[in-house]
């Protein structure tokens, strides 16, 4: 079955880079995404990849997805202390009609000022 | 745009009472899904619908978990008798059909079980 893994904690100091990565199993994965979760909130879609592109840019994020390693990053240029948070990769396979999402464990971005 | 609309935010009750969620999707979306999040085991699917219809309820823990979507704006999780091992977060988002399956999440409801 599809099974997505993340790092648990990541320690960044405000105004570094920070680079979240993802692994996940499953080659028929469609499309890729990241969702943030602050405390208490809901998950916020961040970005999303398809299968087919190696990198997305959004302003301060960047999406790296390695299909033949099956490795998914997200990369946060500049990093404030409102981008604490636990942030989730998750993927979907549209192709073979999956469309829940499965998500990793997430990772625990902490900012340090 | 409201955005998902979870209700209620918090749920405290006692072990063996029925307890419902409910959830609004987005106008115009036409997937909704109810997933629980844990500590143990993270984000879960419990079961979606496409067009009011379930398609997927393999989440579902057990015959005491049900869900309803009656119409395109509405849908309820009810837990009936409710155990303490079901306290979580319990979230329902919604999504457009076609494109990139982008799910917009509601705030989630907290349901603690005594």
């Amino acid at each position: 079955g599809e099974d997505v893994e993340q790092s648990l904690f990541l320690s960044v100091r405000e105004g570094d880079s920070s680079v979240i990565n993802c692994t996940y199993t499953d080659s028929s994965s469609t499309y890729l995404y990241w969702y943030k979760q602050e405390p208490g909130a809901g998950l916020q879609l961040l970005t999303y990849i398809f299968s087919n592109m190696d990198m997305k840019q959004d302003q301060r994020l960047t999406v790296l997805l390695n299909k033949k390693d099956k490795h998914l990053s997200l990369r946060i240029a500049d990093t404030q202390t409102g981008d604490s948070a636990i942030y989730f990769c998750a993927e979907s396979q549209i192709d073979t009609g999956r469309r829940a999402l499965t998500f990793g464990s997430g990772t625990r971005l902490q900012v340090q000022p | 745009d409201a955005g998902v609309i979870q209700s209620p935010r918090h749920e405290v009750t006692e072990m063996g009472q029925e307890v419902t969620l409910r959830c609004k999707p987005i106008s115009g979306h036409n997937s909704l899904f109810w997933y629980r999040q844990t500590m143990m085991r993270g984000l879960e699917l419990l079961i979606y619908f496409n067009n009011n219809v379930p398609i997927d309820d393999s989440g579902m823990p057990e015959d005491r978990f049900s869900a309803k979507m009656p119409n395109a704006s509405f849908s309820t999780l009810k837990i009936q008798p409710s155990e303490p091992r079901d306290s979580a977060v319990y979230f329902c988002a919604s999504v457009r059909q076609g494109g990139s399956n982008e799910q917009y999440f509601g705030p989630g409801t907290r349901l603690t079980v005594t």
